[in-house]
């Protein structure tokens, strides 16, 4: 998997967009972007992911540079229910036989 | 996606003991993992859950203490045995249907051994 680096906390003002950056300088070509996130004491819960292109769904939106070095998750519209950990793991995805590394990630606080 | 329940939530264990944790998944996935979160800290995999054959580990862990099974594409047990105050964690089961769906988990059993 690839080493992903993310800043350890943020705040983001209810109803603006909350832009969360990862650094994955190592990440190889075939190698995704997945995002997940950890509401206080419950079980991480799919984002979105991505390889080369900019993707989006109900939840966010992803940015991968051109270069695969780094990305960004966009909450559009941030709210309190938001607050979590968010984590960006590189990893394979092929047929089902991928796993999840896990790192820091970086705390999002929403602020009334 | 995948739905998970995990049982139990929660449990008090006195050390020395062993708990199965179950995880029952409502459509059949091809891979099925094993978590452990330390308090305040990120997820750590323990195993992979095969099945029909051993659990596949990762390093620092092993199959005495974390004995894993997975009888079939639905469900996975993962036992901690011989319990002490080091292994309260949360552990969590996830499973994936394939490379488009990203893995769910379950919410999760929260472990304190006293």
């Amino acid at each position: 998997d690839a080493k992903t680096t993310q800043p350890p906390s943020m705040d983001c003002a209810e109803g603006r967009a909350a832009n969360l950056p990862c650094n994955h300088s190592t990440i190889s070509g075939n190698e995704y972007v997945y995002w997940y996130r950890q509401i206080h004491s419950q079980g991480p819960q799919y984002i979105i992911h991505g390889l080369k292109n900019n993707e989006t769904n109900e939840m966010a939106s992803l940015i991968i540079t051109e270069d695969r070095k780094s990305s960004t998750l966009i909450l559009p519209h941030a709210t309190l229910r938001d607050t979590a950990v968010y984590y960006c793991i590189g990893t394979y995805s092929g047929a089902g036989s991928y796993q999840l590394t896990f790192g820091k990630g970086t705390k999002l606080s929403v602020i009334p | 996606s995948a739905v998970i329940s995990q049982k139990p939530s929660r449990d008090i264990c006195q050390r020395g003991t062993s708990l199965t944790i179950q995880c029952q998944v409502d459509s059949q996935v091809t891979m099925m993992f094993w978590y452990r979160q330390q308090p305040g800290q990120s997820l750590t995999l323990i195993a992979t859950a095969n099945q029909g054959s051993e659990a596949t580990y990762e390093s620092g862990f092993v199959i005495d203490k974390f004995p894993i099974s997975r009888p079939n594409l639905t469900f996975s047990t993962l036992t901690v045995s011989n319990m002490s105050p080091e292994d309260s964690s949360i552990y969590l089961c996830s499973a994936s249907l394939g490379s488009n769906y990203g893995y769910t988990f379950g919410s999760g059993t929260r472990l304190t051994v006293v």
